[in-house]
């Protein structure tokens, strides 16, 4: 039981480039969620899914999309890199009151 | 004022002390509280979680939801070395997302 699993764990990216981050839960939740974490700013929410078929903006979306390919999968895509999106980012998903997270992936915008 | 606030330490003490972490509120509506332990480079692991007012205990950890003063603590009884890691609290209410603590950075010194 792999809870939630989050491809790649690192990655460099130059300005200007692009790159998908993945998320597969085995949960069998239907809300899954994106954020970024950086210092001194705690996790902020980038989009959600409630459901397979939706999604809407949380917190910070700008220069993000995302797309809930179905229940398992809800992927994050960075159209043109910045500097500002080094971050670590997280998936999670969540049941009832709870949300549970993936190990992350460290992003570095160079 | 921010909807949760929490002293991001660092706080460090010996190995066997009492630790007492804090988070305040100010949203009265919040009904699920979690505490979640992150160490250095992973991904935030639930520790625990109260629905409600009341006291949780799970080993040497403690929870503790005080809605009348919007107040809540983790207490580690006996803390170890691998005790050492952020502590991030959160809050939600049924349905919407979720708000997190800026976390707490622990470290217990042998």
């Amino acid at each position: 039981n792999a809870g939630v699993t989050q491809t790649p764990k690192f990655q460099v990216l130059k300005t200007g480039q692009s790159m998908t981050l993945q998320c597969a839960q085995d949960m069998n939740h239907n809300s899954m969620y994106w954020y970024r974490q950086d210092p001194g700013m705690g996790l902020r929410l980038i989009y959600y899914s409630a459901s397979e078929g939706t999604t809407d903006k949380g917190e910070v979306p700008n220069g993000y999309n995302v797309s809930r390919l179905n229940k398992r999968e809800f992927s994050l895509r960075l159209e043109s890199a910045a500097p500002s999106q080094t971050s670590v980012y997280f998936c999670a998903t969540r049941f009832g009151g709870i949300q549970y997270f993936g190990a992350g992936t460290r992003l570095s915008v160079l | 004022q921010k909807e949760v606030e929490q002293d991001p330490g660092p706080l460090s003490v010996p190995e066997g002390a009492i630790v007492s972490l804090n988070c305040t509120y100010s949203n009265s509506a919040f009904q699920y509280f979690m505490w979640y332990r992150q160490y250095s480079r992973k991904g935030p692991e639930l520790l625990m979680y109260t629905y409600s007012s009341g006291n949780k205990e799970d080993g040497r950890f403690t929870a503790q939801v005080d809605k009348s003063s919007k107040y809540i603590s983790l207490f580690i009884r006996d803390s170890q070395p691998s005790d050492s890691a952020t502590y991030l609290c959160a809050m939600s209410v049924e349905g919407q997302n979720f708000v997190f603590g800026p976390g707490t950075r622990l470290s217990v010194l042998p």
